[in-house]
């Protein structure tokens, strides 16, 4: 499968314990987004990332929540002390280096973040 | 003011009649534009994307840009049940490291 990879796909945490999702970019693609999804609500984004790199974070809430994209491996979303308003999907997009003609992104499955 | 607005809908069609979804968009400077369609529970999955003004046409999909108007629409022609989704929005800004979405606007085609 070439497509965006992301997992877990659903995890559940209690308040206060650390939640980490990943994503692995569609190959070929140096671009990483995360966006956010609260239930019947649009996406919301957070970051956007390249290799190592932190190019646009201005949607990433300001406390509890940090991302990266090391040089080897998936990017990470990492969300400390969880709290029930976390509880959302979250999705990872990846797309190619970028085009004179426009940044098309492609979406992974989403990662659903319970919140017990 | 919102950057990309959708009427939320839901926008109700008969099958086989002609599905019409519209979007404006704040930022002048936007240079790409594309519909993502999202199933209850799934990811988004792009539709159409659209660089220039006029409209662009795939299979039963056309997309409509106009950026004097900031405006951006979708038409579907020959709805399906199967079509029935969320429809979203979504404009790059230059450089195309930013992609803003609107809150979508939810389609049912009845049969």
């Amino acid at each position: 499968n070439a497509g965006v990879m992301q997992n877990p796909r659903h995890l559940v945490r209690r308040r206060g314990q650390e939640a980490r999702l990943r994503c692995s970019p569609m190959k070929g693609h140096s671009h990483v987004y995360w966006y956010r999804q609260l239930p019947e609500e649009g996406l919301k984004f957070m970051v956007y990332l390249q290799k190592e790199n932190i190019i646009d974070e201005s949607g990433m809430p300001k406390e509890r929540f940090s991302a990266e994209f090391p040089k080897e491996g998936p990017s990470i979303l990492r969300i400390q002390q969880v709290v029930r308003g976390d509880s959302a999907a979250y999705f990872c997009a990846s797309s190619p280096p970028l085009q004179p003609s426009g940044n098309t992104i492609y979406f992974g499955e989403g990662s659903w973040l319970t919140v017990v | 003011q919102k950057e990309v607005e959708q009427n939320s809908g839901p926008l109700s069609v008969p099958e086989g009649a002609i599905a019409s979804l519209n979007c404006t968009y704040s930022d002048r400077g936007s240079q790409s534009f594309f519909w993502y369609r999202q199933y209850s529970g799934k990811s988004p999955e792009l539709i159409m994307s659209i660089y220039s003004n006029g409209d662009k046409e795939d299979g039963r999909f056309t997309a409509q840009l106009n950026k004097a108007s900031q405006y951006v629409s979708l038409l579907i022609r020959d709805s399906q049940p199967s079509d029935s989704a969320t429809y979203l929005c979504a404009v790059s800004g230059p450089g195309g490291f930013k992609t803003i979405f609107g809150a979508g606007t939810r389609l049912f085609v009845k049969a």
